[in-house]
């Protein structure tokens, strides 16, 4: 079975802090994602990684950071977090597939309060 | 402007009935489209991908439709239960760079 486990369900941290969200997957996925989940925006994309030490922005990387220093296991960083980051963050890691028809499998999510 | 839309936003339907979403996009090029399921807390999880060539597919309960030349899909659920209530967000992937355009999801809840 498919697993993207990430370290935290819930987190509240303080305006200024750093923080890190990290996001393993055990199927050996090359590729991995990075998304902040808002109601009445839907996903947005933050930032993904086609290998370790690759990486890529998405839509909306303003604010974050990345590290892929190994295959299995993604961290998104916010270097100062903001009231404005106060998000659902959801990872995912994507499998190999003809013609772009690779699922894209996410982890429960981690819910971050910044205060 | 987002690039698919999905309708309605929100839906309360009694257990047993059915229902159908929609989701429209402009979404160019075309490689294929899921639908998802995220059930309230979780992370979402595929029902269905169509490619250009596809125009239906099932998975149990759910039927998605993919009518490419409109650019329309649409996911219908038969005989709700209440474990059908979660959001849909209809993905349209746009091939290449793991790009995935997103609909902002329809809100579905089966009452009793």
């Amino acid at each position: 079975d498919v697993k993207v486990t990430q370290s935290s369900r819930y987190l509240v941290k303080r305006t200024g802090e750093k923080v890190f969200l990290e996001c393993v997957q055990d199927m050996d996925h090359e590729n991995m994602f990075w998304y902040r989940q808002d109601p009445g925006l839907g996903l947005r994309l933050i930032y993904f990684s086609y290998d370790v030490k690759m990486k890529e922005k998405g839509d909306i990387p303003e604010g974050y950071s990345v590290s892929r220093e190994k295959k299995e296991r993604f961290s998104l960083i916010l270097e100062s977090a903001s009231t404005n980051q106060t998000s659902m963050y959801l990872c995912a890691s994507r499998t190999p597939g003809q013609g772009n028809r690779g699922e894209q499998y996410f982890g429960p999510g981690t819910r971050l309060t910044v205060t | 402007k987002n690039q698919v839309e999905q309708s309605p936003q929100s839906l309360i339907i009694l257990e047993g009935k059915n229902c159908t979403l929609q989701c429209n996009y402009t979404v160019s090029p075309f490689s294929n489209l899921r639908w998802y399921k995220q059930d309230t807390g979780r992370g979402p999880v595929s029902l269905t991908i169509m490619t250009f060539s596809e125009n239906t597919k099932s998975n149990g309960r759910y039927t998605a439709t993919l009518d490419a030349d409109t650019k329309q899909s649409s996911l219908h659920i038969t005989a709700s239960q209440l474990s059908d209530s979660a959001s849909y967000i209809c993905v349209v992937n746009r091939g290449g760079n793991n790009r995935l355009a997103f609909g902002k999801g329809n809100q579905v809840v089966v009452i009793p």
